[in-house]
Formats: C-alpha cells, structure tokens, sequence
C-alpha cells in the first residue's frame, strides 16, 4: 500500500512570495502522483497530476511539481502567489488499486 | 455540464442510527467513488466502483458501511448503524473512464455528518 505525508500542516505567505508545499510518499510499486485543491466553501479539484513522462508538471493557473523518484517526493511550488490561492492542498498518490491522501496543507496568503 | 451532486448536504443523527447519503455522478463517468473526511485528514476511499461493479471495497467497515450502484449512475452510501467515530464528510468522486486512478477524479461537495 502507499502513504502520503505532507510535511506541512499550514503554511502562511504574503502575497506575489514564493511556496513550496512539500510531499513525500512511499510505495513499493510504480505510482501516479497528483494535487487537489479545495478553495473556501468548495469542492476538491484537480490542480496538476504526473503520470509518466516528463517529472515537471504545471497548472494552469502558475504551480508546478516536480516528480522526484530518488527522493520519492512530489514537491508543489509557485514563484509569486496571489490572494486567490489560499486554499486547502492535498497530495496524493495513486497504485494498483489503491488511492492514498495526505492530510493537506493549508496556505494562506496574506496581503 | 453539471457536475457531482451530493445528498444530504448536512445530517445530525444519534449513535446506533442508521443514515444515507445519495450521490449523482456526472453524466456518463464510468467510476464512482466514495471517500470518507475525518476532520484535520485526507480523503480515505472507501469503495469504488466501475459502471455497477465493485472494483474495490478494502478500506470499507463492511459490518456497517455499504453501498451499491444500482444501473451504474447514481450511487447510494449507508451506514447502519452509525458510531460516533463515523463523523466526518462523505465525498463523492467520479472520472469520466475506467481506466483506473490515474483517471482526473471530479469531487462533488459532500455530506457532512454528526453522530451525537
């Protein structure tokens, strides 16, 4: 089975300031590797998933993640946050039939 | 389109009760899933199914918890009967294939529940 910890419970920045949400996992077999976002009072969505190929993924909206195998670490980053991205963020690593979350990170963005 | 619909939104109960929740995917997804919200951690799947099958139930407490997927749309989640460590949000997920997690999940708002 997997596991999923992300290291960071809640993470307070102030506005256009880089983050790094940071995500570690464990499994013994090849895995899929995502983050989901739940803004205020909505539901969770798909913010960037890996799945093979290149280990740097981005979003639409500026993060990116980079897949580290060596360190089995999918790490979110962004270089200037904005106000809008105060959310809730889950890390989450998928295998065989199996589907494991972290506990989330909550980033706050302050002006 | 529309997206995954979810009710109740809110139920109290009392322990030893019994409750539903009701979950509508969006239209033509192939997989449902239920995941379970206790407050302070992540989504925990309980079960998942493709079309009206069930492709995994491991993580589902089968002496209370059950579900079905009747005609492969819409789902339905009970528990019967209920604890007081059962409060948290029921989240229903669906993906368009079934093609297995790697699929993009769509997440419906949930149930919030409180066993009293």
């Amino acid at each position: 089975a997997q596991s999923v910890t992300q290291l960071d419970s809640q993470v307070p920045v102030f506005e256009e300031a880089p983050v790094e949400l940071r995500c570690n996992y464990s499994s013994s077999v090849s895995v899929y590797l995502f983050w989901y976002v739940q803004y205020p009072n909505q539901g969770l969505q798909l913010l960037l998933k890996y799945l093979s190929g290149s280990t740097l993924v981005e979003s639409i909206n500026g993060f990116e993640a980079e897949f580290n195998k060596s360190q089995t670490s999918f790490h979110l980053r962004k270089p200037s946050v904005h106000i809008s991205d105060t959310a809730e963020y889950f890390c989450a690593v998928s295998g065989f039939n199996d589907m494991r979350f972290g506990a989330g990170t909550r980033l706050t963005v302050k002006p | 389109e529309a997206g995954v619909a979810q009710s109740p939104r809110y139920k109290i109960i009392e322990k030893r009760q019994s409750v539903a929740f009701w979950c509508n995917p969006i239209s033509g997804h192939a997989t449902l899933y239920w995941y379970q919200q206790i407050l302070g951690q992540g989504p925990k799947l309980l079960i998942q199914f493709q079309n009206n099958g069930v492709v995994d139930d491991s993580q589902l407490p089968k002496d209370r918890f059950s579900a079905e997927r009747l005609k492969g749309v819409d789902s339905t989640l009970k528990i019967q009967p209920a604890k007081l460590e059962d409060s948290a949000v029921y989240l229903c997920a669906s993906s368009l294939l079934a093609g297995g997690l790697q699929e993009t999940q769509y997440f419906g708002p949930g149930t919030r529940l409180l066993v009293l």
